[in-house]
């Protein structure tokens, strides 16, 4: 089963525009990740955020996590064409496992 | 790019044949997980080898096995396939089991006929 929820499912913007995307969880966390995925082949670590860290940077990208409310949010800010992928969130367990949403699939328009 | 490797990338099969995946971690990774990822959904776990010793199992049917050599490199073996392991098998690797960041190869994409 899938603990994480990402949405929207689908999301086009214009290209410099800033993309937010959003993952719930259903159970207590490690931590959470993001991954993107191009095209169906390998996923690439973007960020990991702790349970006890509230937001975190890297480049372009932001990501909250909001424990209350069993939440997560990653915002890439000055879109580019490269940025065209699947993004996944995935919480890892107390037994250091990964539990994997379904994804949001971003589209940047040139 | 990674430094995990999977063969082969694509692969064909008949339902009730038996498929072996391949898989070699990234230096220096001793821990290697396994996932199986359907058209348009996420990752699923399967299973995680830890210095060639099984310690994390997805809900999978036994007919889904695997191993760790003493190099750290991995197979996946599905035996008696059916229609619905159709799917894109990714390998994963990291430093060591309680490593957060996993490292991803390209895959194998599994049709089942």
């Amino acid at each position: 089963s899938q603990q994480g929820e990402e949405d929207p499912q689908a999301l086009s913007i214009q290209e410099g525009e800033n993309a937010t995307m959003n993952c719930s969880y259903k159970t207590s966390i490690n931590n959470l990740q993001w991954y993107r995925q191009n095209s169906g082949r390998g996923l690439v670590h973007l960020i990991l955020i702790r349970s006890n860290e509230r937001e975190k940077h890297s480049g372009r990208l932001r990501v909250t996590l909001d424990t209350s409310k069993k939440s997560s949010s990653l915002l890439i800010t000055a879109s580019r064409a490269a940025d065209t992928a699947s993004y996944f969130c995935a919480t890892e367990d107390s037994n250091y496992q990964l539990i994997w949403g379904a994804g949001t699939k971003l589209i940047i328009k040139p | 790019e990674t430094g995990v490797t999977q063969s082969p990338t694509h692969l064909i099969k008949t339902r009730g044949q038996q498929v072996t995946l391949r898989c070699s971690s990234q230096s220096g990774h001793n821990t290697v997980s396994w996932y199986q990822q359907a058209l348009g959904q996420g990752p699923q776990f399967i299973f995680q080898y830890y210095r060639e010793e099984e310690n994390g199992r997805g809900n999978f049917p036994p007919r889904f096995s695997g191993l760790q050599f003493p190099n750290y490199s991995s197979e996946l073996n599905v035996n008696a396939l059916e229609l619905d392991d159709s799917a894109l098998y990714l390998c994963a690797s990291s430093p060591g089991q309680e490593d957060e960041k996993l490292f991803f190869g390209s895959g194998t994409q599994l049709s089942v006929l």
